[in-house]
């Protein structure tokens, strides 16, 4: 079966500092990869999306960018966090319309 | 793209009665249309999903209606329980694309 991990759960980082999270998907190959970005009481929005390695498609202009260097390896990243960039993000995986969310990581830049 | 509105955003009902949210969505090619339901803190899980070959579809308490040429879809929940409060997403998107679009969710309250 598929399963999808991210990591880390939670992370306090301070403002300016550099990210990283990461995201795997097991048990599928060439899966469509996901972040989102939910702030507190809100919607699911898109970052990016990638439908395979090394493509990456941005949906809204950010202090963030994505990173795909294995098929089933997602990961995002930023040079400098604002407080802005507090936040759930979530990695999600999809083949075929159907996508399947992993654990999420709770961002607070303080 | 695709445009998905939710209505309404926060929805309160007592426990046992039914409740109703609504989704719009504006690309007429879209023909697969999910339903999340996200818990505090947690991820987003498939509830129901519903093509467009069908107008209905039901799942113990869940049910989902799909009107094609309004380009609506609804997602029905019957003898509400305490464990149904949650944030409700609705979605649409074409079968095979890589794109799902989310509607803004719904907040759902479950009063005993």
């Amino acid at each position: 079966s598929q399963t999808i991990h991210q990591w880390p759960a939670t992370l306090v980082q301070p403002v300016g500092s550099p990210l990283s999270l990461e995201c795997t998907v097991e048990g599928t190959s060439n899966p469509n990869l996901y972040w989102y970005r939910q702030a507190a009481g809100r919607g699911l929005q898109l970052l990016f999306y990638s439908v395979g390695i090394g493509q990456i498609s941005s949906e809204v202009p950010q202090n963030l960018s994505a990173s795909r260097p294995q098929d089933r390896q997602f990961i995002l990243s930023s040079k400098k966090l604002l407080l802005s960039d507090s936040g759930f993000y979530l990695c999600a995986w999809s083949v075929s319309g159907e996508a399947f969310f992993g654990q999420g990581t709770r961002l607070t830049v303080v | 793209g695709e445009n998905v509105e939710q209505h309404p955003s926060t929805l309160s009902v007592q426990e046992g009665d039914s409740a109703v949210i609504k989704c719009t969505y504006s690309d007429s090619a879209s023909n697969y249309f999910p339903w999340y339901k996200q818990e505090l803190g947690k991820r987003p899980q498939l509830i129901i999903d519903i093509r467009s070959n069908v107008g209905e579809k039901k799942d113990q308490r869940i049910a989902v209606t799909l009107n094609k040429t309004a380009k609506h879809f609804s997602l029905h929940i019957t003898e509400t329980q305490p464990e149904d409060s949650a944030v409700y997403f609705c979605a649409a998107t074409l079968w095979g694309n890589e794109k799902l679009t989310f509607g803004t969710g719904t907040r759902l309250t479950i009063i005993p």
